[in-house]
């Protein structure tokens, strides 16, 4: 079974900074995707950025950036000029890309709090 | 365009009432969907998922049971509900990406 960790229950950081928050998972499997996810006070969850495995470039989506290193089985993601509005529980997510019965499920980690001060 | 629905928002129920939480998703057919639980503080757990109507697997023994009556809805039940039912429910349907919810807050008094 695949296990997704987030070793980092919470991270903070100044307005405009970047952080970087951290997620290692365990899989047999060579094809897969990643995904991080974004819960704010609402509870809302929202994609922040998702990875294909097979794709060695790593992905972005505005300020939002991941290091993704297959062989060490990690997956980083990096927020750049931070704003308060990126204040939320940011989820790792994992999801195996054959199909059959484990087709669509996903495994979370445990989420990392990021606070972003003023 | 997809959307999912979810509801209520929030539910408060006495120990060993029943449960019934509905999810309903519009704007495609025979999606795959899911009930996640999430506790305070907490990652989120697969409950169930179904592939298409009457097809429901349970990932973890509860108190809980889930059913699919039509391709695009989704319940989540119970008969007699535990304290430790209490907690954050999410319907989710997949195709390429997830699409979640709105979330129902749970509190089993």
């Amino acid at each position: 079974a695949q296990t997704v960790t987030q070793s980092q229950p919470e991270m903070s950081v100044q307005e405009a900074e970047t952080v970087t928050l951290s997620c290692t998972y365990d899989t047999s499997e060579s094809d897969y995707y990643l995904f991080w996810y974004k819960q704010p006070p609402s509870r809302q969850m929202i994609l922040v950025i998702r990875q294909e495995a097979y794709k060695q470039q790593n992905a972005t989506e505005n300020r939002f950036s991941v290091n993704f290193q297959k062989a060490a089985k990690s997956f980083s993601l990096k927020i750049s000029d931070s704003q308060l509005g990126d204040a939320a529980m940011y989820f790792c997510a994992y999801r195996s890309a054959s199909g059959g019965t484990s087709y669509g499920k996903l495994t979370f980690g445990q989420g990392t709090i990021l606070t972003v001060h003023p | 365009s997809q959307t999912i629905h979810q509801w209520p928002a929030t539910l408060v129920q006495p120990v060993g009432s029943p449960l019934s939480l509905e999810c309903t998703v519009e704007g495609t057919s025979n999606p795959n969907l899911y009930w996640y639980r999430q506790a305070a503080g907490r990652g989120l757990q697969l409950l169930f998922y179904s592939v298409g109507i009457g097809q429901i697997s349970s990932e973890v023994p509860q108190n809980l049971s889930a059913s699919r009556p039509q391709d695009r809805q989704f319940i989540l039940s119970s008969k007699k509900l535990l304290l430790s039912d209490s907690g954050f429910y999410l319907c989710a349907w997949s195709s390429q990406n997830y699409t979640f919810g709105s979330g129902t807050r749970l509190t089993v008094v």
